[in-house]
């Protein structure tokens, strides 16, 4: 089993709509988790760390369930600029020095 | 502030050739990444460096891949002979030991190796 798992996508829905990403993680000593976004060929840049009793942050919303081991990202109101893949990702030692990286989830916003 | 600054920015070679990606982390961080980022792997971590000390180098691929951090400002990562399958965007990242965990990337080195 991968350590961190994410469904590729892509995405594709209309400006406006409302759109949700899954990821889920494999370490139950994960102790941060976050979401990257990463425009295509540029490097991943930190959209929003994941806190347990879940964060907002304008549109975006994530959640965190660590029963399930389970983290989610909801992007309300898609705008074009959304457009990128987005990128799952938990430390992997209790020390949180080790950060690992989801394949992605790409999404296309299209007007 | 200047990030971080990787060079080169695009290398092409041919197999067997030496490769030297470089790096220079934010000042004042202390933790340096290096990650290797492929369509079908997608980013994976290769070693990583606190105070200059490498911590954790069981994503190297194999033994034709080495890094170093001399000093807290600058980290190379050498591959020796190159072969096709390490085409592959190379990404150095840096962040503060005990901070929010935010990396913060280079723009990445790509290569090419025929």
């Amino acid at each position: 089993r991968k350590e961190v798992e994410q469904d590729p996508g892509p995405f594709n829905v209309p400006e406006g709509a409302t759109v949700a990403f899954n990821c889920t993680y494999s370490n139950s000593a994960s102790q941060s988790f976050f979401w990257y976004r990463q425009d295509c060929r540029k490097e991943p840049k930190l959209l929003m760390s994941v806190y347990s009793s879940g964060n907002e942050d304008g549109r975006f919303t994530a959640q965190l369930n660590r029963a399930s081991q389970y983290i989610s990202l909801l992007i309300r109101d898609s705008k074009l600029s959304d457009s990128a893949t987005y990128l799952c990702v938990v430390t992997i030692n209790q020390a949180g020095t080790a950060l690992i990286f989801g394949k992605g989830t790409t999404l296309s916003v299209s007007s | 502030d200047a990030g971080v600054i990787q060079s080169p920015r695009h290398e092409v070679t041919e197999m067997g050739q030496e490769v030297t990606l470089r790096c220079k982390p934010i000042s004042g961080h202390n933790s340096l990444f290096w990650y290797r980022q492929t369509m079908m792997r997608g980013l994976e971590l290769l070693i990583y460096f606190n105070n200059n000390v490498p911590i954790d180098d069981s994503g190297m691929p194999e033994d034709r891949f080495s890094a170093k951090m001399p000093n807290a400002s600058f980290s190379t990562l050498k591959i020796q002979p190159s072969e096709p399958r390490d085409s592959a965007v190379y990404f150095c990242a840096s962040r503060l030991a005990g901070g929010t965990g935010e990396l913060f990337f280079g723009e990445g080195s790509r290569l090419t190796v025929l």
